[in-house]
């Protein structure tokens, strides 16, 4: 069963240009979240998403940033017109059912480098 | 608000020595509690939890007790190996309406010299 697949590992992008970051959830898994990593600083909650329904966004921006999750294909954090501080390794997790209880398993993260 | 604070790092030790991690945590009801590990360019990896008052979670050397006392999860192992040398993150999981969602603390770097 492979694992939360996060791509591309690796973003640059110049200041103004779009951001499109993809997460893959482990298969059965229908709960998707993100996390942004800011330097030096640990993971701040965005957004939670189940499948096409945004359950909880108040971690996220209000202003240019995004977040998808279709019936079909991978979740979607999309930042338009990007800034020098949106520079962060941005994870996403996922789990089964109800995260009440369950555990949230991490991907390796996208790391997004504004110029 | 929900919020957890670890002792800043970076802490290096020698091959073998004893690690603690303090972590202490301020939150509403009854959190769940967790230590994650992260390597080198890899994402968060769950290392251990407690859901529970007095629990004790458990792996792969490492321990930590729930101490709803003095609202602490400190990690602790016994001998470090030169391969635990990682970043640990202390977590809360925040019940809200049916689902969860993790807080975190800033991390603990860990350096491990043989």
């Amino acid at each position: 069963n492979a694992g939360v697949m996060q791509n591309p590992r690796h973003l640059v992008r110049r200041r103004g240009q779009e951001a499109r970051l993809r997460c893959s959830p482990m298969k059965g898994h229908s709960h998707v979240y993100w996390y942004r990593q800011l330097p030096e600083e640990g993971l701040k909650f965005m957004v939670y998403l189940q499948k096409e329904n945004i359950i909880d966004e108040s971690g996220m921006p209000k202003e240019r940033f995004s977040a998808e999750f279709p019936k079909e294909g991978p979740s979607i954090l999309r930042i338009q017109q990007v800034v020098r501080g949106d520079s962060a390794a941005y994870f996403c997790a996922s789990s089964p059912r109800d995260s009440s209880t369950d555990t949230q398993y991490f991907g390796p993260g996208t790391r997004l480098t504004v110029l | 608000g929900n919020s957890v604070t670890q002792m800043e790092g970076p802490v290096t030790l020698s091959e073998e020595a004893f690690l603690t991690i303090n972590c202490t945590y301020t939150a509403t009801g009854y959190p769940s509690l967790f230590w994650y590990v992260q390597y080198p360019g890899e994402g968060l990896q769950l290392l251990l939890k407690a859901t529970k008052a007095d629990d004790k979670g458990s792996n792969k050397g490492f321990e930590a007790t729930y101490r709803k006392e003095t609202t602490s999860f400190h990690l602790e192992k016994g001998s470090v190996q030169v391969s635990d040398s990682a970043v640990y993150f202390c977590a809360l999981r925040r019940l809200a309406e049916g689902y969860s969602t993790l807080t975190f603390g800033k991390g603990t770097m860990l350096l491990v010299s043989p």
